[in-house]
């Protein structure tokens, strides 16, 4: 079993939708948790940390579910722009982190 | 600006040859790292270096070596090149202060051997 799984998808939404990607973790202490965007060819960046108190950031919701050990990302009012692939990524416990395959959004006019 | 660098950015290179990738960071950060991208896109890690100290080491190939002169700088060398190095070549650095470990990427080396 990987440490970190997510679905491939593609998930195509029309501009303006709510879409949510989840991602399941294995290591049970992970401590902390995290969302990239990763576009075609370029880095994965920083899209925004996952407390387990939840966090927003504009359209982007973020939140921890300890219990069943997944993390969600979920985005409102999708742009065009928004069309990225989302990897999730989740501690080791060895001053790493371990990232899921990516989940790959197409946001459609 | 602040980032995380990485030179070259392609590399086109035939099996055989030895080729280094060198990565800069001025973030300030203490923790360092490079990761493999493959044509699957998974995202995985190879090795990290902790103020020029050597944390982690994945099962990789020992024609791979990692050399870290300073807390900012973190190359890779890569010996013998086969078919399978092909893949993009992620340098990132983490503020290993706040524990959290939240990764920032350089721009890649896309790495292809012919």
């Amino acid at each position: 079993r990987k440490e970190v799984e997510q679905d491939p998808g593609p998930f195509n939404v029309p501009e303006g939708a709510t879409v949510a990607f989840n991602c399941t973790y294995s290591n049970s202490a992970s401590q902390s948790f995290f969302w990239y965007r990763q576009d075609c060819r370029k880095e994965p960046k920083l899209l925004m940390s996952v407390y387990s108190s939840g966090n927003e950031d504009g359209r982007f919701t973020a939140q921890l579910n300890r219990a069943s050990q997944y993390i969600s990302l979920l985005i409102r009012d999708s742009k065009l722009s928004d069309s990225a692939t989302y990897l999730c990524a989740a501690d080791t416990g060895r001053r790493a982190l371990t990232f899921g395959s990516g989940t790959r959004l197409q946001v459609q006019p | 600006d602040t980032a995380v660098s990485q030179t070259p950015k392609y590399l086109v290179t035939q099996m055989g040859n030895d080729k280094s990738i060198k990565c800069e960071q001025n973030l300030g950060h203490d923790t360092m790292y490079w990761y493999k991208q493959d044509s699957k896109k998974f995202l995985k890690i190879m090795f990290s270096y902790n103020n020029k100290e050597l944390i982690i080491n994945e099962t990789v190939p020992n024609r791979f070596s990692p050399k870290s002169p300073d807390k900012a700088h973190l190359n890779l060398h890569i010996n013998s090149l086969e078919l399978g190095d092909s893949a993009v070549y992620f340098c990132a650095s983490s503020p290993s202060a706040s524990g959290s470990w939240e990764q920032y990427f350089g721009p890649g080396t896309r790495l292809t051997v012919t």
